[in-house]
Parts: structure tokens; C-alpha cells; sequence
């Protein structure tokens, strides 16, 4: 059974602070895909990262894609108010690209 | 360009009825993947489908069932429902082919009392 571990699980920073979620897998994933969901609605896609090594930026977000392809980052630098709300990550393993895998996500409160 | 729709928004049901709910995917898009997300389990994968035909499925029981219209329209039904079938269900549509993402609707929240 392919798993996707994603910590930490929760996070609590002031606005201006940095900070890195980790996703991490003993199994090698095709795609691996990160998205943003706020209360009362659905998971909105951030970026997929697919070649092993894979460096994305999205303003202030960085997300990379390990060598191996069976973990992932993402780096927010001087965090905002709005970047509040629940990360999470998806791989698209063995069972197919639509057939995602999510970590159990991390919440990140931002405090002014 | 609208984006995935799903109907209704919430849902009340007791235990041992059924319900069925709707996703309309992104215009194009023929693949629709279905989701359930609890407090304790996340976010997991029910099944796909793919021009009418389910293309893969999760680890659920048999209860949980879908299908897929010509104009890639998605429902998915529960039978005999149970408490622990309390969730949000979300409906994810892509194009299907290749690495393409899935994009999200805002989910079915199902309460079972």
C-alpha cells in the first residue's frame, strides 16, 4: 500500500515567519501534487511537480519534487494572514494518475 | 470557464437509506474521481471514472457505488448507509489523459443521525 506521510501536522506562526511542510513515502510516485483547502470547500490545486529534482516557485511558495520522487516540500517564505487554511499533499501512484494518494495535511494558522 | 459543481451542498439521512449525489466536472473534462474526507481518515480515494466506464476504485465496501453519463455528468450512491458514512464527499474532474490535475468541486457534506 502505497502512503504519503506529511508533517507537521499542525502549525502555528506569526505573520513574516518562514516555514517548510514535508511529505515523505517509501514509494515512488509519477506526479506528486500539492493543494490548499479552506473551510467549506474543496481542495484547490497549487502546482504539480512531476520530473524528480523539480523546483516550482508560486510567489512566495516554493515546492519541490525529492530526486527519487517519493517525497516533497513546500517552503512558504515570510508567511502571510492568508495563507492560513489546511495543505495537502497527493500522489499519483500505481493505480493511476486520477487515483491521488493524500497525506493527512498539515494546518497552518497564521497569527498577525 | 465554471468549474466542478456538486449538488447538493449538504444532506441529512438516517441510518438505512440510501442517497445519491450529483457532479458536474470542469466543461471537457471526462474524468471524474470521487473522494471521502473524515476528521480521522483525510482524504480517500473512492473510484474513477472515465467516458461512462469506472476506470479504478478504492479500498470501500460495496455499498458505495457511481456512475458516469454521456456528457460526463457523475453520480455516486450509498446504500444502507451507517453512521460512520458522515463525511464530506468530493468530486475531482480532469481531463483524464496523461499527468493532468484534478481540480475539486466544494463537496457533499453527508450527515447520518
Amino acid at each position: 500500500t502505497q502512503l504519503l506521510e506529511q508533517s507537521p501536522q499542525f502549525l502555528s506562526i506569526q505573520e513574516g515567519e518562514n516555514l517548510t511542510v514535508y511529505c515523505n513515502s517509501s514509494s515512488v510516485f509519477s506526479s506528486l501534487q500539492w493543494y490548499r483547502q479552506e473551510p467549506g470547500e474543496g481542495p484547490v490545486l497549487l502546482v504539480t511537480v512531476v520530473t524528480g529534482g523539480e523546483v516550482k516557485k508560486l510567489k512566495r511558495l516554493t515546492f519541490q519534487f525529492g530526486d527519487a520522487r517519493k517525497d516533497s516540500s513546500l517552503h512558504i517564505t515570510a508567511a502571510q494572514t492568508g495563507d492560513t487554511g489546511l495543505y495537502l499533499c497527493a500522489g499519483a501512484g500505481r493505480g493511476g494518475y486520477n487515483k491521488l494518494i493524500f497525506g493527512a495535511g498539515t494546518r497552518l494558522a497564521v497569527h498577525p | 470557464k465554471a468549474g466542478v459543481t456538486q449538488t447538493p451542498r449538504y444532506l441529512i439521512k438516517t441510518r438505512g437509506q440510501q442517497v445519491t449525489l450529483s457532479c458536474s466536472p470542469i466543461s471537457g473534462h471526462r474524468s471524474v474521481s470521487w473522494y471521502q474526507q473524515t476528521p480521522g481518515q483525510g482524504l480517500q480515494f473512492l473510484f474513477e471514472y472515465f467516458s461512462e466506464t469506472q476506470r479504478n476504485k478504492g479500498n470501500f465496501p460495496g455499498r458505495f457505488s457511481g456512475r458516469q453519463f454521456s456528457n460526463s455528468r457523475s453520480e455516486m450512491n450509498v446504500s444502507t448507509l451507517e453512521l460512520g458514512d458522515s463525511a464530506l464527499y468530493l468530486c475531482a474532474s480532469s481531463t483524464g489523459t496523461g499527468n493532468q490535475p484534478q481540480h475539486f468541486g466544494d463537496g457533499t457534506r453527508l450527515s447520518i443521525l
